[in-house]
């Protein structure tokens, strides 16, 4: 089975510009969660979905948008870039929400650098 | 709000050694769970074991053990028998057990070098 899988990789933006990045959840999952993991610290939650609903979202500006498809695929948008969201965007995904316990799953991360 | 602490920004062990690491959260609740997360050079955060607050007893996963103390919230990560492939960075992860989001609380990491 294939594992979380984030798109692109890697990518270059100006500032001021807008970015999505896209996730995919392994098949079966329905809870899709995004962090923001910049140089040097570790992974800072951003958002939450679950079932398509937003489920919890961590200290970030409103520039920070996020959605779930019927699939449970998820898309995460910046907009009005700033040099500081220069990072690693990593997805993961997990069965349910709510558990606590229940393991989280982690793409290979979408790394973001604006110039 | 939750906070997870890692103060050893880097540790180096012989390779078949053991090594430990600290990690050490701050928090208001009861029913908690707490997890150790490896991220080689390939950036996908792998988890390495996981430990329900509520439960004395220390979780165990092959040469990966956990000293969990829940009074001093103190979740020490203990690598036996250092293979070449544990070198990475290593995050101690704190979620909440209660309902709504659980996004994790993540530490600043600790880099594991283990020298040959």
């Amino acid at each position: 089975d294939a594992g979380v899988t984030q798109s692109p990789t890697h990518l270059i933006k100006t500032r001021g510009q807008h970015v999505t990045l896209r996730c995919s959840p392994i098949s079966g999952h329905k809870s899709v969660s995004w962090y923001q993991q910049v140089l040097g610290q570790g992974p800072q939650f951003i958002f939450q979905y679950y079932e398509k609903e937003e489920r919890g979202r961590g200290n970030f500006p409103d520039r920070f948008s996020a959605r779930q498809f019927p699939n449970y695929s998820s898309e995460l948008n910046v907009n009005a870039l700033l040099l500081g969201d220069s990072a690693l965007y990593l997805c993961a995904s997990s069965f349910s929400v709510g558990t606590g316990g229940t393991e989280a799953f982690f793409g290979q991360g979408t790394r973001l650098t604006v110039v | 709000a939750q906070t997870v602490t890692q103060s050893q920004p880097e540790m180096s062990v012989q390779e078949a050694e053991t090594v430990t690491l600290s990690c050490t959260y701050d928090t208001s609740e009861s029913d908690y769970y707490l997890f150790w997360y490896k991220q080689p050079p390939s950036r996908q955060m792998i988890l390495v074991i996981r430990q329900e607050a509520y439960k004395q007893q220390n979780a165990t996963e092959n040469r990966f053990s956990v000293n969990f103390q829940k009074a001093a919230k103190s979740f020490s990560l203990k690598i036996s028998d250092s293979q070449l492939g544990d070198a990475a960075m290593y995050f101690c992860a704190y979620r909440t057990s209660g309902g709504g989001a659980d996004g994790l609380t993540f530490g600043k990491g600790t880099h594991l070098i283990i020298q040959p």
